[in-house]
């Protein structure tokens, strides 16, 4: 059964300061992973990476994937009381016809206090 | 990406009923995914759903109790049927998006609380 684990499951620091959320995976047919940002509801698409070594960035947002030994983190640095959030890692595989599935960790609760 | 819109936003339902949850795209998709997110808990998938075949159930759901109609490449519903507590979650819709292989974008979510 494929596995997707997340730590720490909470998280609470002060503005201004950098993060590390971990992604841990245990798959088989492994495609890819991706970072989901969740507030409220509705995930919202951060990052995906396919390839160890090279990190995607997107302002305070970085990430990268080590496919050797089968994690992803995700740095946010000088957070913001708005980075406050679930974020969620999913690692995709391949489930035959060519198609592909999702696998959930339980998330990062982030909270971020002035 | 694609604009997803999902109706009901949120519902509070009696034990034994039944819901619909819509969900609208902009945009022509094949394939469209319907998952469960219970209490504390991560999202799980219930369902593929491709336009013009049967939907494609994952393991612990059933079609009796979620069933699945796509009757176009934009439109999906889903229904929660003979409702219990235990289906009480929030539950989300999701398309694949733009040109980005294996990355789901994500409906506004539907909160469903069963009394």
């Amino acid at each position: 059964e494929d596995k997707v684990v997340q730590s720490p499951l909470s998280l609470v620091v002060h503005e201004g300061d950098t993060v590390t959320l971990n992604c841990s995976y245990e798959v088989t047919n492994f495609r890819s992973l991706l970072w989901y940002k969740q507030e409220k509801k509705a995930p919202t698409f951060l990052f995906m990476l396919t390839s160890s070594g090279i990190e995607k960035k997107s302002g305070r947002l970085s990430s990268i994937l080590d496919k050797k030994e089968l994690f992803s983190i995700l740095n946010i640095t000088a957070t913001q009381t708005g980075d406050s959030a679930i974020y969620l890692c999913a690692v995709a595989t391949y489930s035959g016809a060519g198609s592909y599935q999702l696998t959930f960790g339980k998330g990062t609760k982030l909270s971020v206090i002035p | 990406s694609a604009v997803i819109s999902q109706k009901p936003s949120r519902d509070i339902c009696q034990r034994g009923t039944s819901l619909t949850i819509q969900c609208q795209v902009d945009s022509q998709v094949t394939m469209m995914f319907w998952y469960r997110q219970q209490p504390g808990q991560s999202l799980t998938l219930i369902a593929t759903a491709n336009q013009g075949s049967e939907a494609t159930y994952e393991s612990g759901f059933v079609i009796d109790k979620f069933p699945i109609s796509r009757p176009n490449l934009t439109f999906s519903t889903l229904t929660v049927s003979n409702m219990s507590p235990e289906d009480s979650s929030i539950y989300l819709c999701s398309v694949e998006g733009g040109g980005r292989p294996d990355t789901q974008y994500f409906g506004p979510g539907t909160r469903l609380t069963v009394l």
